[in-house]
């Protein structure tokens, strides 16, 4: 079995501060992970992924994840946040090999003041 | 600009009413999901196909909910009957075995009245 949980249903920074997100797995076998961007009224888009390779993953709009084994993590960080990063933003895990199927976090909405 | 394509983007039914919802996933594309988009459950797996096989719908009530793929640039779901407690947001998403990530459409918003 397979899972994540996101710590926070909203996370609210000002512009230009910090941007963490963060995500914990649960899985059986070492996982594939992934964080996605929900902009409103748009399905999801990949940020960027983590396949047993480097353990920091760069992705997209300065995004970033830090796979930790040891405390079974994979937080998203951004270094300053900017106002068009407002969204929802989810983690998710999958099993690589077999019949995969990415399970998703519930989701966590990124606020950004001015 | 390969995407998947979700047919429609918004519908309103009445109770009762049969709905279908299709999708074009992305050309080469051999692995199908359908999620459903709630506030109150999140993103919840309905089926998932590959190479047009139905591999998993276990998340799908069985009795009013039926997906397809007719061939590999049509998947379906169909609601018969449609209920008000099915008005959500219904994504499908297309993916490689050996990429693993999917691939997400637009969503069809579904509201039944």
């Amino acid at each position: 079995a397979q899972s994540v949980t996101q710590l926070g249903s909203h996370v609210s920074v000002s512009e230009g501060a910090l941007v963490l997100l963060r995500c914990n797995y649960s899985s059986s076998v070492p996982p594939y992970l992934f964080w996605y961007v929900q902009y409103p009224n748009q399905g999801l888009q990949l940020l960027l992924k983590y396949t047993s390779a480097a353990t920091l993953v760069k992705g997209i709009n300065g995004f970033e994840a830090e796979f930790k084994k040891s405390e079974t993590s994979f937080h998203l960080t951004k270094p300053s946040a900017h106002m068009s990063d407002a969204a929802e933003y989810f983690c998710a895990v999958s099993r690589p090999g077999g019949s995969y199927i990415p399970t998703f976090g519930r989701g966590t909405s990124l606020i950004v003041h001015p | 600009d390969a995407r998947v394509t979700q047919t429609p983007r918004h519908k309103v039914t009445e109770m009762g009413q049969e709905v279908t919802m299709r999708c074009q996933p992305i050309l080469g594309h051999n692995t199908v999901f359908w999620y459903r988009q709630t506030m109150m459950q999140g993103l919840e797996l309905l089926a998932y196909f590959r190479n047009r096989a139905p591999l998993d719908d276990s998340g799908m009530p069985k009795d009013r909910f039926s997906a397809e793929m007719p061939d590999a640039t049509l998947a379906t779901l169909k609601i018969q009957p449609s209920e008000p407690r099915d008005s959500a947001v219904y994504f499908c998403a297309s993916g490689l075995v050996e990429n693993t990530e999917a691939f997400f459409g637009q969503g069809t918003r579904l509201t039944v009245v």
